[in-house]
């Protein structure tokens, strides 16, 4: 079955410490990787994709995400967390056929603490 | 990127009413459009899934007499939610995807509608 795991509910970081949110998928086809950001209330900004090659991808904010297929794991990082990146996290893995959805993770909450 | 837009972006309504939600896509044409549902402090669940000019499938246990998907143009997708109750009331986010061959569509998202039912 198809399924993407957060097994962080919850992290807190140190404003300025080094954040990795870890995410692990199972998907039968070639999976296409995604980073959300949601803050409360509000809808999904996307951070970052993965759709081939360099398996280290960059997006917005500062973050980073690395994708290793031996492991399934496609992890979010960044080096200095900020007080506003506190949200709320999503991986999610979608697949090259049209007229299939994204799945996603249940979420990782990112408190930052100063 | 695309943008999706959603309207109402939150609606109150009493129960037993019903409650018409619109998704369209602002710049480009959606082949495919999917509606999910998130409850506090949890993550997207998709409730289905709907091609233009064709009838929704819907995820298991998502009623669909209830949750009525019309994707009538390819701009253009609306979720009705029918005799609304208040376990009804949730964020009802949805998203588009082109349909071009031979390349990855991206899945675009709106901005979410809040729904509360009393």
């Amino acid at each position: 079955a198809q399924s993407v795991t957060q097994p962080d509910i919850h992290i807190t970081v140190s404003e300025g410490a080094s954040l990795e949110l870890r995410c692990n998928y199972s998907y039968g086809a070639t999976p296409y990787l995604f980073w959300y950001v949601q803050s409360p209330g509000q809808g999904l900004q996307l951070l970052l994709k993965y759709f081939s090659g360099d398996t280290l991808v960059q997006g917005i904010k500062g973050f980073e995400a690395e994708f290793k297929r031996s492991q399934s794991s496609f992890n979010l990082r960044k080096p200095s967390v900020h007080w506003s990146d506190a949200a709320e996290y999503f991986c999610a893995v979608g697949a090259f056929q049209a007229g299939t959805a994204l799945i996603f993770g249940k979420g990782t909450t990112l408190s930052v603490s100063s | 990127g695309a943008v999706v837009s959603q309207h109402p972006s939150w609606v109150i309504c009493k129960s037993g009413t019903s409650v018409k939600i619109e998704c369209r896509s602002l710049d480009f044409q959606a082949t495919t459009m999917f509606w999910y549902r998130q409850f506090p402090k949890q993550s997207l669940m998709l409730m289905a899934t709907s091609n233009e000019g064709s009838k929704a499938t819907y995820e298991q246990g998502v009623e669909k007499d209830k949750f009525l998907i019309n994707h009538a143009s390819l701009t253009l997708s609306t979720l009705t939610v029918t005799s609304a109750h208040p376990e009804d009331s949730s964020f009802y986010i949805c998203s588009a995807r082109e349909g071009h061959t031979g390349s990855y569509n991206e899945q675009f998202f709106g901005p979410g509608t809040r729904l509360t039912v009393l």
